[in-house]
């Protein structure tokens, strides 16, 4: 069963800086099981990118994916006061499970 | 509007049992997978079940297996989870999520793009 690490587990950053948050596998998955999602305290999950790289609908495009192999990236171009949130990566291919990491916390600094 | 709503979820005792419903609207029920996420209090989410459209293949996280049983109506738009012999470390916020597949050459996938907001299950004596 592949684990899923994201990295780090807190960003402190200020609002229109650049937020990189990472999700490596502990091995070789394909790019296109890769999917991002989003939540904030006290909400359900919001998908943001899935096949690694396309963004869900909806979703600025200040947020990319990109990846391959074990290493993966979700990168949010400019923080806006709304995207202080936690930050999850799946794993959602073949075979089964669905695996989540752990998560990362995007906070104000 | 599309929409995902739990419920069923309570205070129950170690080793008892609960059926956690997901009502769904605004979408073909039947065209789509399923899945039960769940979140403890504090920690991240943990993938626990799928349920394909017809309701034939179903899968579930180790955890879980042989405890929880994933089930589905079409014809009333409805999931469900029959919870038994539950744990201390079952306590979290359920959520239902539709499983959306696509495919990448020969490649399949998915992704998780509706949720509900959640049940609480408590499991404490």
């Amino acid at each position: 069963e592949v684990v899923l690490t994201q990295s780090p587990g807190t960003l402190s950053l200020s609002p229109g800086e650049r937020a990189t948050l990472f999700c490596r596998a502990s091995q070789s998955v394909s790019s296109t099981y890769l999917a991002w999602y989003q939540q904030k305290p006290g909400q359900a999950p919001r998908l943001l990118i899935y096949g690694a790289s396309n963004r869900a609908t909806g979703i600025p495009d200040r947020f990319s994916g990109s990846g391959s192999g074990t290493d993966f990236t979700l990168t949010i171009s400019g923080l806006e006061p709304e995207d202080f949130a936690v930050y999850y990566c799946q794993l959602c291919g073949t075979p089964l499970p669905f695996t989540f990491g752990g998560g990362t916390k995007v906070e104000i600094k | 509007e599309e929409q995902l709503v739990e419920s069923g979820g309570g205070l129950v005792q170690p080793g008892g049992s609960l059926r956690l419903s997901c009502v769904v609207s605004g979408f073909s029920f039947s065209g789509y997978e399923m899945n039960w996420v769940r979140q403890a209090p504090g920690k991240g989410l943990e993938w626990i079940s799928y349920i394909s459209s017809s309701g034939l293949s179903i899968y579930y996280t180790d955890s879980v297996r042989g405890r929880f049983t994933i089930s589905r109506d079409n014809a009333n738009n409805s999931l469900y989870m029959q919870m038994s012999n539950l744990r201390a470390e079952d306590t979290a916020v359920y959520y239902c999520a539709r499983g959306s597949r696509a495919f990448s050459g020969f490649e399949t996938y998915w992704f998780f793009d509706l949720w509900g907001r959640g049940t609480l299950v408590t499991v404490s004596s």
